[in-house]
């Protein structure tokens, strides 16, 4: 299957600061990435979805003035975490879709984002 | 109501057990159906598509009711490396994005 890849894998930061997460497609070219965010024992839940060229389009509650998502290419999203606090600690996803492809989204290993 | 709704268990059950999860969903336009199995702390992994005529994968079997409105996952013989969370999932709009259910821990024991 196709790779999706993170980076980084796990990050620790202080409250207030910003932290980037990059989700690349490894071996395909994705128009659409999405990502998610899943909490201790909870399921994912999507944030919003990305589109090469255009603006992320994000689900209710998802404040898109802290979650920064920049799709500049077709291999490459990214999601910034601005002014990060405690609650934002999570587990952040993200899923690529095959330019053209109809229903398979590759997810990447995800990122673990930790906010003292 | 969820949109995508799920039993969390968790199950535990012997080595050579048959178990079954159900996963109701709310949207009638849905229009594909997946299962999903994630580990502890790792991303999910596709386990099987979901067909209207129901599907097998060896020791998997996935049925669709669309009257209804609920997929449902089959595990035979279960073993213990089966072990782990199972989301169901359903794929719903114009971006064709995926909403998961809340997932289904299984622990099957030796």
């Amino acid at each position: 299957g196709a790779v999706v890849s993170q980076h980084p894998s796990r990050v620790i930061c202080k409250s207030g600061t910003s932290v980037k997460i990059e989700c690349r497609s490894l071996d395909f070219q994705a128009t659409t990435m999405f990502w998610y965010r899943q909490f201790p024992k909870q399921s994912l839940m999507l944030m919003a979805t990305s589109n090469e060229g255009s603006k992320a389009t994000y689900e209710q509650g998802v404040e898109k003035d802290k979650f920064l998502i920049n799709h500049a290419s077709l291999t490459l999203s990214t999601l910034t975490v601005t002014s990060a606090h405690p609650e934002d600690s999570s587990f952040y996803i993200c899923s690529a879709r095959l330019a053209g492809g109809l229903n398979e989204q590759f997810f990447g290993p995800g990122t673990r984002l930790t906010v003292l | 109501r969820k949109e995508v709704e799920q039993d969390p268990g968790p199950f535990n059950v012997p080595e050579g057990a048959t178990v079954a999860f159900n996963c109701t969903y709310s949207n009638s336009a849905s229009q594909s159906f997946f299962w999903y199995r994630q580990d502890c702390r790792k991303e999910p992994k596709l386990l099987m598509s979901v067909y209207s005529s129901g599907n097998e994968d060896g020791r998997f079997t996935a049925q669709l009711n669309r009257a209804s409105q609920y997929i449902s996952l089959l595990i035979r013989d279960s073993k213990l490396s089966d072990s782990a969370t199972y989301l169901c999932a359903v794929k719903t709009g114009s971006a064709r994005q995926l909403t998961f259910g809340s997932g289904t821990q299984l622990t099957v024991l030796p």
